[in-house]
């Protein structure tokens, strides 16, 4: 299994930057593509696609969101920070099936 | 407008049964993968499985977790994609989601969840 590993929290003041970060157990680019994605998860809520194959931002996305990476190594960036972002972030491979990281909550400083 | 229902969760004892639906509209149906994925409360999404599109031949795949328990099937007539869950544990306790797979890779629709409880 491709075991994801995030930080369970990130503390940032609205209006900064946020990055959070989600390193794989194995690599999971290939020649072509980096497969890994970044969903957003309020409460009571079902997750949300925010970021497609590392970078690409999912239809409706705000353009404050990003994320760039590849190998094992892996970004989502918030810039700037907004009131509404306050939620938690998991990270999904699709190189081998699927697995989800712990999940990164982001709260205020 | 693409919209995912689950439906059939509740209060199940261990080792009881339980099938969950998953009605689809709003795309073609058989053009997607579908997948199941839960969450235990407070815990991570943890993917159970998926079925393939008509093109490969509506084939499955399971988390090795849950592999000979639980069970993808899909209605095309109906659009309704259904998780039959057997044997169930006290870990299986969690909110259940239907998703849309882009491609094999990601999931960019979530149903609304459907909660699992299994409890004596």
């Amino acid at each position: 299994d491709i075991v994801l590993t995030q930080s369970p929290a990130l503390a940032v003041s609205l209006g900064q930057r946020a990055t959070i970060s989600c390193r794989a157990s194995q690599s999971v680019s290939t020649s072509s593509y980096n497969l890994m994605h970044w969903y957003q998860q309020k409460p009571g809520e079902q997750p949300k696609l925010l970021i497609y194959d590392a970078s690409n931002l999912a239809s409706g996305i705000p353009v404050r969101f990003s994320g760039s990476g590849s190998g094992t190594d892996f970004t989502l960036t918030i810039n700037p920070v907004q009131a509404d972002d306050i939620a938690t972030y998991y990270c999904q491979q699709s190189r081998e099936l699927y697995t989800f990281g712990a999940g990164t909550k982001l709260e205020l400083k | 407008e693409v919209k995912l229902l689950e439906s059939g969760g509740g209060l199940v004892q261990p080792g009881g049964s339980l099938r969950l639906s998953c009605a689809a509209s709003g795309f073609t149906f058989t053009d997607f993968y579908m997948s199941w994925i839960r969450q235990p409360p407070g815990k991570a999404p943890e993917w159970l499985g998926v079925i393939r599109n008509k093109a490969n031949g509506y084939t499955t795949e399971y988390n090795p977790s849950v592999k000979g328990r639980f069970t993808i099937s899909r209605d095309n007539t109906q659009n309704i994609l259904y998780l039959q869950m057997n044997t169930l544990r006290a870990e299986d306790t969690a909110i259940y989601y239907c998703a849309r797979c882009m491609g094999i890779d990601y999931f960019d629709y979530w149903g609304q969840g459907v909660m699992v409880t299994v409890s004596s």
